[in-house]
């Protein structure tokens, strides 16, 4: 069964702390994604990884840095965390040589609270 | 270019009744459309997707979908909603490949009423 793991589910930061978001997924996949989902906005992408070391900046990357040293591993950082960025963050991973749909596999979020 | 849209952010059904949630699209090149479900304080999970083949898409737990060029729609329905259907819904559409381009609908929330 295939899987993308979020490590943790839910974390309680305080303003200024820096934040480490860690997504492993075990299909091989190039493709790696950070999505940012609050209510009423949808999901917007914050980096994708279309390869190891590799990363470009999606919609609001402002505040978020990203980083991929191993190909199953793409972890999201928050250099000082800010109350605005109490959020659900989703991870996703994909393959290119899917060539016919691109489907996005997700992991189960995490759930960010800054205080 | 490409965008989506959920014509609208809330549905409620009675259970036993017919489910419809309504996607259009735009895309300048042939994409791939994706239904997700995403249950509360849950990840996304794949119910459907259309990659060119039939348009009468089927998918999990009885949803269907039909991708009706003409119309740019990709519309969710159910013949009859059950309560574990209660989550919400998400239309996407893709560019595959490489680069990939993803574009996610704002979502609908489908509420079932006993």
């Amino acid at each position: 069964d295939v899987k993308v793991t979020q490590s943790s589910r839910y974390l309680v930061k305080r303003t200024g702390e820096k934040v480490f978001l860690e997504c492993v997924q075990d299909m091989d996949h190039e493709n790696m994604f950070w999505y940012r989902q609050d209510p009423g906005l949808g999901l917007r992408l914050i980096y994708f990884s279309y390869d190891v070391k590799m990363k470009e900046k999606g919609d609001i990357p402002e505040g978020y840095s990203v980083s991929r040293e191993k190909k199953e591993r793409f972890s999201l950082i928050l250099e000082s965390a800010s109350t605005n960025q109490t959020s659900m963050y989703l991870c996703a991973s994909s393959s290119p040589g899917d060539r016919i749909s691109g489907e996005l596999f997700f992991g189960e979020g995490s759930r960010l609270t800054v205080l | 270019a490409q965008s989506v849209t959920q014509l609208d952010s809330h549905v409620s059904v009675s259970e036993g009744t017919p489910v419809l949630l309504r996607c259009n699209y735009s895309s300048s090149y042939s994409p791939s459309l994706f239904w997700y479900v995403q249950h509360p304080n849950k990840g996304l999970q794949l119910l459907l997707k259309y990659t060119s083949a039939a348009t009468l898409v089927k998918g999990i737990n009885g949803f269907e979908a039909e991708f009706k060029k003409s119309e740019t729609s990709f519309h969710l329905t159910k013949p009859s909603a059950h309560m574990s259907d209660a989550a919400e819904y998400f239309c996407v559409v893709s560019r595959p490949g490489g680069y990939q381009k993803v574009t996610f609908g704002t979502g609908t929330k489908l509420q079932v009423i006993p």
